[in-house]
Order: structure tokens, then sequence, then C-alpha cells
């Protein structure tokens, strides 16, 4: 069984340029959330989706970042203008479903910096 | 925000000792997860324990839980080698009131074994 997928793995670009990434769950997995995970740090959730509803996004910087799930498959997350700070590894990760219980499963994330 | 204090943050240890990781968290939960991350990977779920047991085990890693205490504890017996990566506890429960459930992560213990 594929894992989830995520692309690009790295990413190095200036501040100001917009950036996106792009997951592909595992095949019949409903939930899919991205993470931010910061150097030294665990990750923290951004935005979580249920099929193509996004369900928790109240930690996600509306001001720049934008999400979207189209076909509640494949889910990109955008960032527009980035910034320096903004530089870490994004992580996707997908359950079969949303409940308290259910194993996450994440994918190799994509590493960014921001210049 | 990150929810866990792990403790250590590092810990280096010879090939065939045991290494205990403890994790503390602040507020109720319905269960707690062990994951762990090598270098340049996603993370992977190693186990769950559920609020109302005490003890769980898989394999080399046997993983406690004290809720009076807020407190959870990871052994990992008879290290290898392939075990060195950061490991990290994650809190499990209702987000919001809702069915849905939430991760929050520590920030993780980096774990050495030489060998």
């Amino acid at each position: 069984e594929a894992g989830v997928v995520q692309s690009p793995r790295y990413k190095i670009i200036e501040k100001k340029q917009p950036v996106a990434f792009w997951c592909n769950p595992i095949s019949g997995h409903n939930t899919l959330y991205w993470y931010l995970q910061n150097l030294g740090q665990g990750p923290e959730l951004l935005i979580r989706y249920e099929n193509e509803e996004a369900v928790d996004d109240s930690q996600l910087p509306k001001d720049r970042f934008s999400a979207e799930r189209l076909k509640g498959v494949d889910s990109t997350l955008k960032i527009q203008p980035a910034e320096l700070g903004d530089s870490a590894v994004y992580l996707c990760a997908s359950s079969y479903g949303g409940g308290v219980r259910e194993t996450q499963y994440f994918g190799p994330g994509t590493r960014l910096l921001v210049l | 925000s990150q929810q866990g204090e792990e403790d250590p943050q590092a810990l280096s240890i010879q090939e065939g000792e045991n290494a205990t990781m403890n994790c503390s968290y602040k507020t109720s939960i319905n269960n707690l997860q062990w994951y762990r991350q090598n270098s340049g990977r996603g993370l992977v779920h190693l186990i769950l324990i559920r609020s109302n047991e005490r003890e769980k085990h898989s394999g080399r890693l046997r993983v406690t839980l004290d809720t009076s205490k807020k407190s959870s504890s990871l052994l990992i017996t008879a290290s290898r080698a392939a075990d060195t990566a950061s490991y990290f506890c994650a809190t499990a429960s209702n987000a919001g009131g809702t069915s849905y459930g939430k991760l929050t992560f520590g920030q993780g213990t980096i774990l050495t074994v030489h060998p």
C-alpha cells in the first residue's frame, strides 16, 4: 500500500515569493491534515479536512496561507507571500476516519527554506 | 501550541541498553500516542494507549500512562542503532466538543543509540 505522498521534498524561495505544496493521501482515507513542524519542535496542526470540507482551520494564518482539497482526495497548501519565519517542514497526514482513536499516517514532508 | 513536555530532550545510550522517555501533559485526554521520526522522514505511529489503560506493550516497546499525574513514559528495551530517531508523544482529545479527534504533539526526545 502506497503511503502519503508529498511534493516537492525540498523548496528554496526568496521571501515574498509564493509557494505551494501538494499532498496525495492514502487511498480511501477521508481525513487529511496539514501540519507545520519547526526545527526542534513537534508538529502543529494547520488545517484538517473531512473529505473536501475544512473542519478545523483555526491555526491556519489566513492572511497568507490557503489550502484546498478538491474532490476530497489530493490537497494543496499555499503560502503567498512567504516570509522568513515560514521556513519549516510542512507535513501532510491522512487517516481513514476523523475519530479520536484513528491512526494518522504521515508523509515525508516538504522542507521549506525562505531566504 | 504544544500540549506536552518531554524529558529528556536528548538521550544517548549504547546498543543493548534500555531507553526511557517521559511525557507530561496538561489537559484531559482520550488517549496518548507515541510517534517516531527518523532524520528526513515523516512520523511513524508506534503505539496508542487509552486513558483507561495503565500499561501497553508492543514488541520492544512498553508504554505507561498515569492520568492522575498526567504523564506517560516510553521504554525501548534492548535498543539498536536503528532506534536512533526523535520520539514524540501526542495527546488525543475530542476537538471542541466534536466527534473529531485532535492530536497535540510534545517537543520530542532525540534518542541516539551508539553501536
